[in-house]
């Protein structure tokens, strides 16, 4: 079975400051992809950063990077430079290859000016 | 229209009436997804459509019916609902259903009185 677990149901932060979300997954698959999802208040879901379980070399993504760690199954989020557009839902998802996606239940996340 | 559009954004309906959500891509994708997200909760994948075929089916009650009469509409026909069906459903689309990133529409905002 696949499962994600996101254990921050909220956050906050400074803007200007740096913010990491946490995510944990399991599976039994060894090729899967990884997934951050933000889902602003205006409900529209947009992807953040992809990872490919692969590839070692941790995904960024301008202001926005991931610390994946393949044996203890973690994929952290982490913002940097928080600005105001960043409050939203974040969302985890696993889809291991010709699955599924599989998401976590969400951390709200929210800058504070 | 650019990316994955859905209309109506709000619905409210009585639990004998008859409605259908509508969903559009214009990304030339091959997949299309029906999602159903409730607070609190991971996302909850209801169908999976692959080049106009339904493959995936998740244990959804009769009373949701998706049609997918083409690569690019996919709907969702709504009859009996129960108030826990109240949600915001999401529509998603992807190139292929192996692994790909999704792009998901605005939502439709459901209330069954």
């Amino acid at each position: 079975a696949q499962t994600v677990t996101q254990s921050q149901p909220e956050m906050s932060v400074q803007e200007a400051e740096t913010v990491t979300l946490s995510c944990t997954y399991d599976t039994s698959e060894n090729n899967y992809y990884l997934f951050w999802y933000k889902q602003p208040p205006s409900r529209q879901m947009i992807l953040v950063i992809r990872q490919e379980a692969y590839k070692q070399q941790n995904a960024t993504e301008n202001r926005f990077s991931v610390n994946f760690q393949k044996a203890a199954k973690s994929f952290s989020l982490k913002i940097s430079d928080s600005q105001l557009g960043d409050t939203a839902m974040y969302f985890c998802a696993l889809c291991p290859l010709k699955d599924q996606f599989y998401f976590g239940t969400g951390t709200s996340l929210t800058v504070i000016p | 229209e650019t990316g994955v559009t859905q209309t109506p954004r709000h619905l409210v309906m009585g639990m004998t009436n008859k409605k259908s959500l509508k969903c559009e891509q214009h990304l030339g994708h091959n997949a299309m997804y029906w999602y159903k997200q409730s607070a609190k909760k991971p996302l909850e994948l209801m169908f999976v459509y692959s080049l106009e075929e339904r493959v995936e089916n998740n244990s959804v009650p009769s009373r949701f019916s998706p049609e997918c009469p083409n690569s690019s509409h996919l709907f969702l026909h709504l009859h009996t609902l129960q108030p826990e069906d109240s949600a915001l459903y999401l529509c998603a689309s992807s190139q292929s259903r192996t692994g790909g990133e999704q792009f998901f529409g605005p939502g439709t905002r459901l209330t069954v009185l």
